[in-house]
């Protein structure tokens, strides 16, 4: 089955700057990639997801990019705010497979103000 | 718009007791699934049912029963808990397969002594 190894397991930032958190995966098979963000006392939420037929998407401040050669994929938010600071996880999975959705040990991200 | 519910929100179990975490998502979701999220292992799936009437085992499904109730609820129940199950218990939800966005609850907290 698919292993996600995700780094560092905790990174501390000034505000303003950028972060940028990596996995790897193990299944060349896998082809969606969500990332989500959990604060404090909730759910995970999924803030960006990429598939395997691009190789980078945007959404404001928050990018992913994805290299399926290397099998690893990133993610990178600018101008980074206190309102960052949450736990990070990414995951990997086949798409249309129901249980093979598996979870990187996640990112504690602070944004000191 | 209340999204995936989970109930309850803490609970403390002795060694040996038995419980049921109840799980109702309100967006008419095929999919459900109960994780485990352990500190540096990120979330762990337990069972997962891709529609009414069917369940299916995850990663981790030892000390654990399910039950898809109707298409809006599934409910997770440990037996005889014991100390290794203390965790926070996490519920998601999928339209279809994993592919598309997961919506989580909230999660509980259970602590087995």
């Amino acid at each position: 089955g698919e292993n996600v190894e995700q780094h560092p397991s905790t990174l501390s930032v000034q505000e303003g700057d950028s972060a940028v958190i990596k996995c790897t995966y193990s299944d060349s098979a896998s082809n969606y990639f969500p990332w989500y963000k959990q604060e404090l006392g909730k759910g995970p939420q999924l803030i960006i997801d990429i598939r395997s037929n691009v190789g980078e998407k945007k959404d404001q401040r928050i990018a992913v990019t994805l290299n399926k050669t290397a099998k690893h994929f990133s993610l990178h938010i600018t101008e980074t705010q206190p309102e960052d600071s949450a736990v990070y996880f990414c995951a990997a999975s086949i798409g249309g497979n129901n249980n093979d959705m598996r979870f990187g040990a996640g990112t504690r991200l602070t944004v000191k103000p | 718009n209340a999204g995936v519910t989970q109930t309850p929100k803490f609970q403390v179990l002795k060694t040996g007791q038995s419980m049921t975490l109840q799980c109702a998502q309100d967006m008419n979701h095929n999919s459900m699934y109960w994780y485990r999220q352990d500190p540096g292992m990120g979330l762990r799936l337990i069972y997962y049912s891709a529609s009414e009437g069917t369940t299916d085992k995850g990663e981790v499904p030892n000390g654990y029963n399910v039950s898809r109730l109707n298409k809006r609820e599934f409910s997770l129940r440990l037996e005889s808990a014991a100390p290794s199950q203390t965790s926070v218990y996490f519920c998601a939800s999928i339209q279809g397969a994993w592919g598309t966005e997961a919506f989580f609850g909230q999660g509980t907290r259970l602590t087995v002594v």
